[in-house]
């Protein structure tokens, strides 16, 4: 299964809402996808989980939806250690795939 | 707490070996599927593979397939990614994952160099 994020690139300022897409080219069953925040020099690290589940001390800031082909990863309002890459994950079928992440850098 | 810690950076030729090792503590190794994945400076991530320690079942990513073999000890909770033949394009920070269906623990990163 081949995950297409978008944009690329999202130039925001602290404060302001991030909207991440994330599109699958099949079905992602049981809606087994993860979204991950990395950072430079630091392990990724699990935000959702199972589309719309926060990871255990995961701010409520952070939210995902969706189902089938199309999620979403929505950042309510930037906090300043939010700027980061972030990576959707499908574990519903291996291999396990990675999208190509999206940049949230500062605007 | 659950802790996966690897071993430190290695620097490599062309054609050397190589096994890094994740030792994890703070639950059952024995409970989960644990694997590897894969930075590559500038890219996004991959998984390399993950195995299931009681009875050493391991699925590969593809383009890892036969190029890498993943092992773990469940006598002291380790697992291992080992290469027989480094190529350059191997060079990637390597973590190592515990799985719950989704990835929940992330081990801090091996970074692995191969350059002649």
């Amino acid at each position: 299964i081949v995950l297409t994020q978008s944009p690329g690139t999202l130039s925001l300022s602290p404060g302001e809402r991030a909207t991440l897409s994330c599109r699958a080219s099949q079905t992602v069953s049981v809606r087994y996808l993860a979204w991950y925040q990395h950072k430079a020099g630091q392990a990724p690290k699990l935000l959702i989980y199972d589309a719309s589940s926060r990871a255990t001390g995961i701010p409520d800031r952070f939210s995902g939806s969706g189902s089938g082909t199309d999620f979403t990863l929505t950042i309510k309002r930037l906090e300043p250690e939010d700027f980061a890459v972030y990576y959707c994950q499908q574990y519903g079928r291996m291999p396990y795939t990675f999208g190509q992440g999206t940049t949230v850098e500062v605007k | 707490e659950v802790q996966l810690v690897q071993s430190g950076a290695e620097t490599k030729k062309p054609g050397e070996s190589l096994k890094i090792s994740c030792k994890g503590s703070g639950y059952s190794f024995s409970t989960n599927w644990i694997g590897w994945v894969r930075h590559m400076p500038g890219k996004g991530l991959e998984l390399v593979g993950v195995i299931y320690p009681p009875d050493s079942d391991t699925r590969y990513g593809p383009s890892f397939q036969g190029r890498v073999t993943i092992s773990a000890d469940k006598s002291i909770s380790t697992a291992y990614l080992h290469w027989s033949s480094l190529k350059v394009s191997d060079t990637g920070m390597y973590y190592c994952v515990r799985q719950a269906t989704y990835f929940d623990y992330w081990g801090q990163g091996t970074l692995v160099t191969v350059s002649s």
